[in-house]
């Protein structure tokens, strides 16, 4: 099945410094990749996704990149405020013809030092 | 519209009881699925669903049941409690496209 590595663990920024999350996917035929946002105590929310035929989106401060030759895409938010501290998720998963199951990374919980 | 809606939200047992956590969407999704996060782990699938009648295993499914006896309702069912299920369990539906939505949450504490 997939494999969805995430990395760093945990990440520390100064405000209005740039933050960098970076996943990797084992399975070639991933073609849907979301982040999602979790604040202390609530549910994860989604943010952003990019799908396979996209190499770049953005959105406001967040963006996301993919790779799709080296099964890789990462999260950058630019100009972080204290409010973007929270845990950082990235997945992926497969849909061809039907619904297919989201597999996460581990989690990035970043912290935006004002 | 209420989303995905997860019950209860906080829940404490005792080692070998038995509950189910209720889970219901008003967004006609085809999908959907239950998670575990625990410290460190990320989110962990337990069990899914692509439909009423249609369930499958995830990551994690010992230790739980489910069901999908209707599009809106997907109860996981812990059959005999352990510590090691002490968790927080997320619901999330998804439709078309594969963008998925989660509960609030239920924290769980077996002791």
């Amino acid at each position: 099945g997939e494999n969805v590595e995430q990395h760093p663990s945990t990440l520390s920024v100064q405000e209005g410094d740039s933050a960098v999350i970076k996943c990797t996917y084992s399975d070639s035929a991933s073609n849907y990749f979301p982040w999602y946002k979790q604040e202390l105590g609530k549910r994860p929310q989604l943010i952003i996704d990019i799908r396979s035929n996209v190499g770049e989106k953005k959105d406001q401060r967040i963006a996301v990149t993919l790779n799709k030759t080296a099964k890789h895409f990462s999260l950058h938010i630019t100009e972080t405020q204290p409010e973007d501290s929270a845990v950082y998720f990235c997945a992926a998963s497969k849909g061809t013809g039907g619904y297919q199951k989201v597999t996460f990374g581990i989690g990035t919980k970043l912290q935006v030092i004002p | 519209n209420a989303g995905v809606t997860q019950t209860p939200k906080f829940q404490v047992l005792k080692t070998g009881q038995s509950m189910t956590l209720q889970c219901a969407q008003d967004m006609n999704h085809e999908y959907m699925s239950w998670y575990r996060q625990d410290p460190g782990m990320g989110l962990r699938l337990i069990h899914y669903s692509v439909g009423a009648g249609i369930t499958d295993q995830g990551e994690v499914p010992n230790g739980y049941n489910v069901s999908r006896s209707t599009t809106e309702d997907f109860p996981l069912r812990l059959l005999s409690a352990a510590p090691s299920q002490t968790s927080v369990y997320f619901c999330a539906s998804g439709g078309l496209g594969n963008t998925i939505y989660f509960g609030e949450g239920s924290w769980l504490t077996v002791v």
